[in-house]
């Protein structure tokens, strides 16, 4: 157990529908990651926060947003949902920016 | 239909001999390298980092080689077991360590 949790661990959706990934990093973890990890790509970074702050974009598509609460959990909206998208989200958390990540157990979206 | 799945470089080795496992990273900048364990099903784990100003650290059962000159990476698991089997995936980041670029991964099964 890497002490980080995500929710749901499973999203089965339609296309065009919109859903909101949930992560909670472990204590003390000031920054999050988030990654897609599909099939045909995978394991693709998307976005990265530290204490609040977006502080880096990866392969994040317009209709996906993330962001970071005052309590350091992080969401990760996905909108105008495609088949496509359907994959692993899995988030991590480091102490630093610079240091390991310590990945969740991702949340498995299905989009039909 | 059928599905497309990412063409892994695959190990076999017997349980009790080392493996290796390689990786070419693609940025000379990089300077934060760090080896992840994937078992079906679940996230990322961390095993073992090393920054660029190092040719070699050992953990426990486990050796990372760095070599910059050749921008290459491997992992050595001494005395492989059953367990170790999993799809092991490099990272590298920048100084700013905001981005993890992670490769696509090596499927290592041990044969009991």
């Amino acid at each position: 157990d890497s002490g980080v949790t995500q929710t749901p661990k499973h999203l089965i959706t339609a296309t065009g529908q919109r859903v909101t990934l949930r992560c909670s990093p472990r204590s003390g973890d000031l920054s999050v990651y988030w990654y897609q990890q599909s099939l045909d790509q995978g394991l693709q970074f998307l976005i990265q926060y530290y204490n609040g702050e977006e502080r880096a974009k990866g392969n994040i598509l317009e209709r996906f947003s993330a962001q970071q609460f005052p309590d350091l959990h992080s969401e990760l909206n996905l909108s105008s949902l495609e088949l496509g998208d359907s994959a692993l989200y899995f988030c991590a958390s480091s102490v630093e920016e610079d240091r390991e990540q310590f990945f969740g157990p991702g949340t498995r979206l299905t989009v039909l | 239909g059928e599905s497309v799945g990412l063409h892994l470089p695959t190990l076999s080795v017997q349980e009790g001999d080392n493996s290796i496992i390689n990786c070419a990273y693609s940025n000379s900048a990089s300077d934060y390298f760090i080896w992840y364990k994937q078992e079906s099903g679940k996230g990322p784990q961390f095993i073992i980092d090393i920054r660029s100003n190092m040719d070699k650290r050992q953990g426990q059962r486990v050796t990372v080689l760095l070599n910059k000159t050749v921008k290459h990476l491997s992992l050595q698991i001494a005395a492989t077991q059953p367990g170790d089997s999993a799809v092991y995936f490099c990272a590298e980041t920048l100084n700013t360590g905001n981005q993890f670029y992670f490769g696509t991964g090596t499927s290592l099964t041990v044969i009991p």
